[in-house]
């Protein structure tokens, strides 16, 4: 069985640094085009992705938040890590993390989601 | 960037019902066209992929067309467990884009 679980902190201060963790089993990131992305909701809106990294540690960004975000993966722990910097209100939403599969492909398996609130 | 657009935004149907959700892309994204799911809640689930293939588990009344820039999801024979969020994503290039949403909700 295949499952992903986001776990980070509910509410961070404007201007601090977030940092989520993506632990998954059921599948190896070292696989061959296999990567583990984020996606966020804000309450009440569409998704929107924002990184994805892969077994040979190719990374990608947003390009409208990529001087804020890092991607990084721990093989030996099965986790994936999301930092993002500068946090501000309109951060405010449900950040997932979910499998890809390969290239082209899209994300099959989706973890539960961490709510997260930005407010001093 | 890639910009994903669907229709209609709110569509209002009974159980029984077939349901027709178009999906637009700003330039082709050839096959690379996914479909998912949400209700409140709850995170997204894969529905269709690569266009017109279906995920597994996923029932038969759940269809995907379209290539290029202009995608089709059809529900068949509307089920209670399908009033939701419907979402299209284009997987051909980064960033990856959705859409913004297509909710059926019981008329």
């Amino acid at each position: 069985q295949i499952t992903l679980k986001e776990s980070g902190p509910t509410l961070v201060k404007p201007t601090q640094t977030l940092t989520l963790t993506c632990t998954f089993s059921g599948f190896s990131l070292s696989t061959g085009g296999v990567g583990v992305g984020w996606i966020r909701q804000p309450p009440g809106k569409a998704l929107e992705w924002l990184a994805l990294i892969y077994g040979d540690d190719g990374k990608r960004y947003s390009p409208s938040l990529e001087t804020r975000l890092t991607i990084t993966k721990d093989t030996s722990k099965n986790q994936v890590v999301l930092t993002m910097t500068n946090m501000d209100p309109v951060d405010t939403g449900t950040y997932y993390c979910a499998r890809r599969r390969g290239a082209g492909d899209a994300f099959d398996i989706w973890g539960q989601g961490t709510i997260l609130t930005v407010t001093s | 960037d890639i910009q994903m657009t669907q229709s209609p935004s709110s569509v209002s149907a009974s159980v029984g019902d077939r349901v027709t959700i178009t999906c637009r892309a700003s330039q082709s994204v050839s096959s690379w066209l996914a479909w998912y799911q949400q209700t409140p809640g709850k995170p997204p689930k894969l529905l269709i992929y690569a266009a017109s293939l279906l995920q597994t588990g996923v029932p038969s009344r759940f269809s995907g067309s379209g290539s290029g820039t202009d995608f089709t999801l059809t529900i068949n024979s509307l089920q209670p467990e399908d009033f939701a969020t419907y979402y299209c994503q284009q997987a051909k290039s980064y960033p990856f884009t959705f859409g913004p949403g297509t909710k059926v909700d019981i008329k």
